[in-house]
């Protein structure tokens, strides 16, 4: 049973529009999102974070935007650049229960393709 | 300042050897995780080690060990492997203090086995 979903595969861009990738999720559990970028032969790369009890986390041209409600995030890139081509994957934990706690739960990846 | 470092970087396997990989967690992290990631899929939790003890662990066999040296660092050892643990396997360190954005990850081991 897969508990967090990338359901796009891949996604196309032009250079300087908006990159909406989107995340679902099953376990309510869930306090923490992440998202991280990987770049081939290379280990992923933490981005942004959000903890459940926001709805939305800003950094610099990266958003992501939380709905509890509907077990959804995204992640918009504004605006988008060739170098933010890469596999893009959502992660989430449950929150603290002890030592060994934070395990992420990664959903299958997204690629991004931003064309010049 | 060095991250994760991960060894090797590559690895052929015969089915039904056994294997072991490294990892060295960034300077101030005292936690190791291990993941698998098959090819087209995210990375996988396998265990997560701290204080040189397994503290979690995800869906995988007992051919699947771990341990974690009093200097932090770990290794990753499978069993009689199967060509299905063809994978790349990362590993990540943390603090232990630190929320879940503090991990780092390694580059990886890739694992083929034949």
């Amino acid at each position: 049973d897969q508990q967090v979903k990338q359901n796009s595969p891949s996604l196309s861009v032009q250079e300087g529009r908006i990159s909406i990738l989107n995340c679902d999720y099953t376990n309510s559990m869930f306090d923490y999102f992440l998202w991280y970028k990987k770049y081939p032969a290379e280990g992923p790369t933490f981005l942004i974070s959000i903890s459940s009890i926001k709805d939305k986390n800003e950094d610099g041209r990266f958003t992501v935007f939380l709905n509890k409600s509907a077990k959804h995030l995204s992640l918009h890139i504004v605006p988008s650049q060739p170098g933010d081509s890469a596999v893009y994957f959502c992660a989430a934990s449950v929150g603290y229960s002890g030592a060994g706690s934070y395990q992420l739960t990664f959903g299958k990846g997204t690629k991004l393709s931003v064309i010049p | 300042d060095a991250g994760v470092t991960q060894s090797p970087t590559h690895l052929i396997k015969t089915r039904g050897q056994q294997v072991t990989l490294r990892c060295s967690p960034k300077s101030g992290h005292d936690t190791v995780s291990w993941y698998q990631q098959a090819l087209g899929q995210g990375p996988q939790f396998i265990f997560q080690y701290y204080e040189e003890e397994e503290r979690q662990r995800g869906n995988f066999p007992d051919r699947f060990s771990g341990h974690q040296f009093p200097n932090y660092s770990s290794e990753l050892n499978v069993n009689a492997l199967l060509l299905g643990d063809s994978a790349l396997y990362l590993c990540a360190s943390r603090s232990a203090g630190h929320l879940p954005y503090g991990y780092t990850f390694g580059s990886g081991t890739r694992l083929t086995v034949v």
